[in-house]
């Protein structure tokens, strides 16, 4: 299994507060990802990183940011957290672009009150 | 907007009978087909892979179809066994540069003892 770990696994949070979900990789992936996972949705990206500092936005990225100042490491940020945001996250990495396939965290179940 | 939809939410079957999981999608830009199997709890782990130059592509016991002008792809499974319970997530990606995964809302198979 690609080495793939998320922090925290479990967190429930209050409306309005900051949250910062951390995905951290030993396979020295250039490509990083979030998505999200809802019911009726399947997993929807949020955002990527093509490398250090080199970050773009997804299919839902509006309320989240993402930073990437090392190879290893992609946090996710919800800037005020709303209920809206209550979700599994996962983490995702790839080597290469072009559907090789990407490998993807054991995710993080977020629940906002 | 559903890019690539998954029509089928469960599919039961019994052990050693071929499972087929069926997925549409809308977008004639994607270029990469990818199957992920999901277990509870854990992150998606992918399965395999088609490319839109090809129609079939083959791995053990699992078996991609494409095609291309009903924008139709399927995945077999042969022979099922109780492991493969799981939910099957189809996914595509088109032609930009970090691999951008849209996913359909799963399929739910039980393979029955």
């Amino acid at each position: 299994d690609a080495g793939i770990t998320q922090s925290p696994r479990h967190k429930v949070t209050e409306t309005g507060t900051p949250v910062t979900l951390r995905c951290h990789q030993t396979e020295n992936h250039r490509y990083m990802y979030w998505y999200r996972q809802d019911p009726g949705h399947g997993l929807r990206l949020i955002h990527y990183s093509y490398g250090v500092k080199d970050t773009d936005k997804g299919e839902v990225s509006d309320g989240y940011s993402v930073s990437r100042s090392k190879t290893e490491d992609f946090l996710l940020t919800l800037e005020s957290a709303t209920s809206s945001q209550t979700s599994v996250y996962f983490c995702a990495i790839s080597e290469n672009s072009g559907g090789d396939g990407q490998y993807f965290g054991p995710g993080t179940r977020l629940t906002v009150t | 907007d559903q890019q690539v939809k998954q029509n089928s939410p469960s599919l039961s079957v019994q052990e050693g009978r071929i499972s087929i999981l069926n997925c549409d999608y809308t977008n004639s830009m994607f270029d990469y087909f990818l199957w992920y199997k999901k277990y509870p709890a854990e992150g998606p782990t992918f399965l395999i892979s088609i490319s839109s130059i090809k129609d079939k592509n083959e791995d053990g016991r699992f078996t991609v179809f494409l095609n291309k002008s009903a924008k139709h792809l399927s995945l077999h499974i042969v022979p099922s066994q109780p492991g493969d319970s799981a939910v099957y997530f189809c996914a595509a990606s088109g032609q930009t540069g970090a691999n951008n995964l849209f996913f359909g809302t799963g399929t739910r198979l039980t393979v029955i003892p």
